[in-house]
């Protein structure tokens, strides 16, 4: 298994330019989730998904996009970057939508930098 | 609403020597509890949890937490850290139902030679 993919690992961008971060996972985990990580806030939830269709806000979804076509994949879409996106972004899953109790498996992370 | 609070945003041990990373918590509800590590320039993954029964949890490379509900307090403790623990620690809490984790800031563990 690999796991939780993530690409690409680096990005930079320019102000108002758009972009999708892709999120793969083959374990076949129903709960999908993005993270951003900024230093000294830890780790911030910006969507996720219980399951192919079904998507929902987390706490900072403002900017951001997302879908779930397919149990796999779990796209973030910046619609216009700012410099406020800036950050590391994790993508996350894990078996069951709805335990609370599960491993959540992370993937190595996307550094965006907008200028 | 939940929350998680890591007081120390760094801490610095020599090696060999016993650390504490501290974490509370505040939640109206019953909560399952989490560690996870991020080594340099990884993802994070999963040190240890807590669902429910014994309140001592260990992982397999040797730390410790203890579930402490009165003081709402899930510490992680180690007597012995070496060079390769170096890493980022975040708390974690999530309850029934609900997938979705609350992080603590984190807390930077560096090992001193």
């Amino acid at each position: 298994n690999a796991g939780v993919t993530q690409t690409p690992k680096f990005q930079v961008l320019k102000t108002g330019q758009s972009m999708t971060l892709q999120c793969a996972q083959d374990m076949n985990h129903e709960y999908m989730s993005w993270y951003r990580q900024d230093p000294g806030m830890g780790l911030r939830l910006i969507h996720y998904s219980v399951g192919a269709g079904i998507t929902d806000q987390g706490e900072v979804p403002n900017g951001y996009n997302v879908s779930r076509s397919t149990t796999e994949d779990f796209p973030l879409r910046l619609l216009s970057a700012a410099p406020s996106q800036t950050s590391v972004y994790f993508c996350a899953s894990s078996q069951s939508g709805t335990s609370g109790a599960d491993t959540q498996y992370f993937g190595p992370g996307t550094r965006l930098t907008v200028l | 609403a939940q929350s998680v609070t890591q007081l120390d945003s760094q801490v610095p041990v020599f090696e060999e020597a016993p650390v504490e990373l501290r974490c509370n918590y505040s939640s109206s509800v019953s909560v399952y509890l989490f560690w996870y590590v991020q080594y340099p320039n990884q993802g994070l993954q999963l040190l240890l949890k807590y669902l429910s029964g014994s309140t001592l949890v260990e992982s397999i490379n040797g730390f410790e937490a203890e579930f402490n509900k009165s003081q709402t307090s899930f510490h992680l403790r180690k007597p012995s850290v070496h060079i390769s623990d170096t890493a980022e620690y975040f708390c974690a809490v999530g309850y029934f139902g609900n997938e979705k984790l609350t992080f603590g800031t984190g807390t930077r563990l560096t090992i001193i030679p």
